[in-house]
This record gives C-alpha cells, sequence and structure tokens, in this order.
C-alpha cells in the first residue's frame, strides 16, 4: 500500500525556520511527481509547491522565496524547508503524491506547524 | 479568497442526491479535463474521490459522479449515506505552476 508520513512540524516564531519530511514507502518514489499541500486551522486546502520526478519545482506565490521542496529518491524521501515563517503560515502540511496531472492521489496524514510568537 | 467557487454548504436527506459545483475561470476548469474531487472527514487526510471530471480511482462507489460544463464543474453524490458527511474539495489544473483548489463545501446528511 502506499503510505506517506509527514514528521517535523511544531512551534516556532515568526521569522523562524521548520524543515518538514516525508517518508513514502509502497511504490517506486523516484517516478512519481510530489506536492506540498496545506490547511489552515477550519480552512481549505492550499497547494504549496511541486518537485518533478526529474527536480522541476514550481511554488504558490504565497511561499516563493520562503520555501524550498526537496527529495532524495534513494531515501524515498520529500522535504520542505520552511523560512521567514509569518503567522499566517500556520496550518497542517500534507505531503501528497501526483498521479495524472494535478491529481493528488495519495496524502499524508499531515503535520501541524503553527507559528506564533 | 480561494481561485475556484464553491458553495459553502450542501445538504441532503439519506438516499437523496446532492450536487457541488465548483467554477473556476477560461484558464482552468474552462480549459483542461483535470479536474478533480476530494472527500475530507474531520481530522483526517483528504481522499481523491473523482479525477479527470468523471473517473473514479479503484474503490470509491459509482455513487459520486462527475461532470463539467464550460468552466463550472460538477460532483453528484446520489444515495445519500450519513458516511457522505463530510468537506468537499475540487481542484483544478490552471497550466504550470498553477494548482488550483476550490474552499471546499460542507455535506451535511440530514
Amino acid at each position: 500500500d502506499v503510505q506517506l508520513v509527514e514528521s517535523g512540524g511544531g512551534l516556532t516564531k515568526p521569522g523562524g525556520s521548520l524543515k518538514l519530511s516525508c517518508a513514502a514507502s509502497g511504490f517506486k518514489f523516484g517516478d512519481y511527481e510530489m506536492n506540498w499541500v496545506r490547511q489552515a486551522p477550519g480552512k481549505g486546502l492550499e497547494w504549496i509547491s511541486y518537485i518533478s520526478a526529474t527536480d522541476n519545482r514550481y511554488y504558490a506565490d504565497s511561499v516563493k522565496g520562503r520555501f524550498i521542496i526537496s527529495r532524495d529518491n534513494a531515501r524515498n524521501s520529500l522535504s520542505l524547508q520552511m523560512s521567514s515563517l509569518r503567522v499566517e503560515d500556520t496550518a497542517v502540511y500534507f505531503c501528497a503524491r501526483e498521479g495524472t496531472m494535478s491529481t493528488f492521489d495519495s496524502w499524508g496524514q499531515g503535520t501541524l506547524v503553527t507559528v506564533s510568537s | 479568497q480561494s481561485a475556484l467557487t464553491q458553495p459553502p454548504s450542501a445538504s441532503g436527506s439519506p438516499g437523496q442526491s446532492v450536487t457541488i459545483s465548483c467554477t473556476g475561470t477560461s484558464t482552468d476548469v474552462d480549459d483542461y479535463k483535470y479536474v478533480s474531487w476530494y472527500q475530507q472527514h474531520p481530522g483526517k487526510a483528504p481522499k481523491l474521490i473523482l479525477y479527470e471530471v468523471s473517473k473514479r480511482p479503484s474503490g470509491v462507489p459509482d455513487r459520486f459522479s462527475g461532470s463539467k460544463s464550460g468552466d463550472t464543474a460538477s460532483l453528484t453524490v446520489s444515495g445519500l449515506q450519513p458516511d457522505d458527511e463530510a468537506d468537499y474539495y475540487c481542484s483544478s489544473y490552471g497550466g504550470i505552476n498553477r494548482k488550483l483548489f476550490g474552499g471546499g463545501t460542507r455535506l451535511t446528511v440530514l
């Protein structure tokens, strides 16, 4: 079975940094495009970053220049380095596998990031 | 403000059908066949229930169906069951670097 497990969330102050990880198993990780999607408390889903199987990377305007997505195919791992964090970055962060174009066919359980002074 | 527009709520009685709309623009929903729908129960991760407008992943019952006309996509849930009570999100490809979600619709089974 496909499994995605996020980790690394926690409480940090505005301006701080945090690195999220997503451990993948049950599929050939290197063959798939991957994404990060977040959900602020009580709010809807927001796509924030994408990485292709060949390392092309895209970001939503809300995080561009502050977040960096990366992958380690040898370790079946996806990461999101977050810096210059803002209160509005507070959310549950999900990693999601991409099937066909922009279809998020598998999701992790999410990890909560809280940015507060 | 979300990129795709969904009604905030919908409801129906057990056994009835409910349709949820998802309105985009000429540069996303109207321009591509890549509309997907997700079901999210409270405290859980989203689950893919439809992709490419009307295709169902393995294991999703055929009570869930989708369609698209112009810039509006629709999800229909037939034969409503208590477990269908959840939040539903549409998503569309909008070109490179644009993956859009709707604001979500809370479906209540009365």
